[in-house]
């Protein structure tokens, strides 16, 4: 089944404690993007990756990092997590790398506290 | 930086009435998308526009991207309940972002 894998779902955890939050696709996607999702903002783009070892910046990459070392895994990391992170948190493949992302194929979501 | 725009926040309706939503871009987009959010679900994709003026349906839901590529809206005849949820438009203001209007949650009652 073609999906995307969020891990963890839920998690609570404290102010300066790392953290990553995985994310894995079965579809051999190139494009892979990560979104936070707050209530009445909608969903803003944190980095983004159009290929192995291809990362940038999207609107709110303040507080994380990505890396791209393989085609299938895009991790989250937030090296010192504040409070201001708490959010739920989206991880997103496509196939398309030119002219936009074209369809997106969502995760389940890992809601994220920081205490 | 570039916006996306979409009115309303929110909107309840009785079962069987219609509903639009409507997506407003501070500058041009190659392309929209739209996608349907289920309480506690994640988005999931329903539509690509990509010519201007644009029309597209599927059953009861009627897509449109304006004539300047730089508004859309999404049109649901005869909702239902199953048609609950947030519904988001989505732009790339060129390359790879992606970004999303804050999108419209509907409330169907029945």
């Amino acid at each position: 089944e073609a999906q995307v894998t969020q891990n963890p779902r839920y998690l609570i955890t404290v102010t300066g404690k790392k953290l990553t939050v995985t994310c894995s696709q079965n579809m051999n996607h190139e494009y892979m993007s990560w979104y936070r999702q707050d209530p009445g903002l909608g969903l803003r783009q944190i980095y983004y990756s159009m290929n192995v070892e291809a990362t940038d910046k999207g609107d709110v990459p303040e507080g994380y990092k990505v890396s791209r070392k393989e085609k299938r895994n895009f991790p989250l990391i937030l090296e010192s997590p504040s409070p201001n992170q708490t959010s739920l948190y989206f991880c997103a493949s496509s196939s398309r790398t030119g002219g936009g992302t074209g369809e997106l194929f969502f995760g389940e979501g890992s809601r994220l506290t920081v205490l | 930086g570039q916006q996306v725009m979409q009115i309303p926040q929110y909107q309840h309706v009785q079962e069987g009435e219609d509903f639009t939503t409507y997506c407003n871009s501070s500058t041009t987009l190659s392309n929209i998308q739209w996608y349907k959010q289920r309480p506690g679900g994640h988005p999931v994709f329903l539509i690509q526009l990509v010519k201007s003026g644009e029309v597209k349906k599927q059953k009861r839901l009627t897509f449109q991207f304006g004539e300047a590529k730089k508004n859309s809206s999404l049109h649901i005849t005869a909702t239902q309940t199953t048609d609950v949820g947030t519904y988001f438009c989505a732009g790339p203001p060129g390359g790879f972002k992606t970004i999303f209007g804050a999108g419209t949650r509907l409330f169907v009652k029945a």
